[in-house]
């Protein structure tokens, strides 16, 4: 069965370090979705993807993350300089035009 | 701006009884999607069911369903015959781009 894949699962990085996370859409899903998800509370949108270009990145912390998806297949999401309140799981999905969204297991980042 | 509310932050329920979990939500747009989303602890977040607007039938999935009143902007979640399999975080999702509610937490009690 088809899989969205992220890489790394757990992550722990200092503050003011860079990181970045990966992403492999199913294939043959145009739309691509990174979220943040705080313990307990519900995701938060950070960019939307259709095929390589940016629908939304409203709730993008611009001035420390940036998001590619450069041949509209997999995408990197960067934190750079990584601050303690980034701290969360950053989730990837993907979907088809029936919409539907699949998740990866996501990739927990741990900022000391 | 698509806003999507959960106001039962945490529900409990007895093994085989049946939970209603409620969620409201705000668009001006007549197309689009519902979503009810299940984040087990720990795990992968997986679709549980999905309503398309235009469809007047509300949509069932085995144990699941839901009552989808479009004017008052209300997607319920129904969990018949509840097993201890469903003890997640359920989060209501609206799709124009994808918003998800605060989430409820469902316990299911033995």
């Amino acid at each position: 069965e088809a899989e969205v894949a992220q890489s790394p699962r757990y992550k722990i990085t200092e503050k003011s370090q860079a990181v970045a996370f990966w992403c492999d859409p199913i294939s043959g899903h145009a739309t691509l979705y990174w979220y943040r998800q705080i313990l307990g509370q519900g995701p938060e949108l950070l960019v939307q993807f259709q095929d390589e270009s940016v629908v939304d990145d409203s709730q993008l912390p611009k001035d420390r993350f940036s998001a590619e998806r450069l041949k509209g297949v997999d995408s990197t999401l960067k934190i750079q300089p990584a601050e303690l309140g980034d701290s969360a799981m950053y989730l990837c999905a993907s979907s088809s035009r029936t919409g539907v969204a699949f998740f990866g297991q996501g990739t927990r980042l741990t900022v000391v | 701006a698509q806003t999507v509310t959960q106001s039962q932050p945490e529900m409990s329920v007895q093994e085989a009884e049946t939970v209603t979990l409620s969620c409201t939500y705000d668009t001006s747009e007549s197309n689009y999607y519902l979503f009810w989303y299940k984040q087990p602890p720990s795990r992968q977040m997986i679709l549980v069911i999905r309503q398309e607007a235009y469809k007047q039938q509300n949509a069932t999935e085995n144990r699941f369903s839901v009552n989808f009143q479009k004017a008052a902007k209300s997607f319920s979640l129904k969990i018949s015959d509840s097993q201890l399999g469903d003890t997640a975080m359920y989060f209501c999702a609206f799709m124009m781009w994808l918003v998800f509610g605060a989430g409820t937490i469902l316990r299911v009690k033995s």
